[in-house]
């Protein structure tokens, strides 16, 4: 399966501010998924990143908030913008692979921001 | 809809087996699946199972899926300590390019 490298680990915030997560994977791949997890929540999906098109946003997020790159079929980077407390969660990005031995998704070990 | 439930809280003793429910709406799922987080982790894929499936086992886990009820429950036989975390069911339309709908989440407590 494959390996995510997802950082920062964790930070803290100021209110107004903005946090950019990386991932990168040790394969390519053609779509990344990035999730939010609140506190004490299950994980909900943020968007598909699509390597040389927009991301796709679920309801109820917008590009002007989580704005995304995914420059290549390896990496991509989601921006936590002009934060607020309640941006204070866990984001994950994840991969999807097939393989004869896994077939699932892959998470990164996520990033744990609090913003004060 | 897309809607998948599950137990907030299970507790049950070292060495006993546990079984962890899950119920989805959306009958188009095809792939489902079992995931683990421990404390100030990721989540760890533990199994999957395909829609044309009954029943998957894995060493000390065994999947049970009940298409016409919706209902996927995973079963850990001689559980331990070590299993203590939260459990997440997920459904996808496919495995590889559709989003993965989460469940709540089921808090595993182990007692020794």
């Amino acid at each position: 399966s494959a390996v995510i490298s997802q950082k920062p680990s964790r930070d803290i915030c100021q209110r107004g501010t903005s946090l950019t997560i990386q991932c990168q994977v040790d394969s390519q791949v053609t779509m990344m998924f990035w999730y939010r997890q609140q506190p004490g929540q299950s994980l909900t999906l943020i968007a598909t990143a699509n390597q040389g098109s927009e991301a796709t946003y679920e309801s109820g997020f917008v590009i002007d908030k989580f704005p995304i790159s995914r420059p290549n079929l390896t990496f991509s980077t989601l921006t936590v913008s002009n934060m607020s407390p309640e941006d204070s969660s866990i984001y994950l990005c994840s991969v999807a692979l097939v393989d004869r031995a896994n077939y699932g998704y892959t998470f990164g070990s996520g990033t744990r921001l609090t913003v004060v | 809809g897309e809607d998948v439930e599950q137990s907030l809280f299970l507790s049950v003793r070292e060495g006993d087996s546990s079984v962890i429910n899950c119920t989805y709406t959306d009958s188009s799922s095809t792939y489902l699946y079992w995931y683990k987080q421990e404390p100030g982790a990721g989540l760890q894929l533990l199994t999957y199972i395909f829609s044309n499936m009954d029943m998957k086992q894995d060493q000390r886990l065994t999947v049970l899926l009940n298409k016409k009820d919706k209902h996927l429950s995973l079963r850990i036989a001689d559980t331990q300590t070590g299993d203590s975390a939260i459990y997440f069911c997920a459904e996808s339309r496919d495995g590889a390019t559709n989003k993965l709908i989460f469940g709540t989440g089921t808090l595993l407590a182990v007692q020794p």
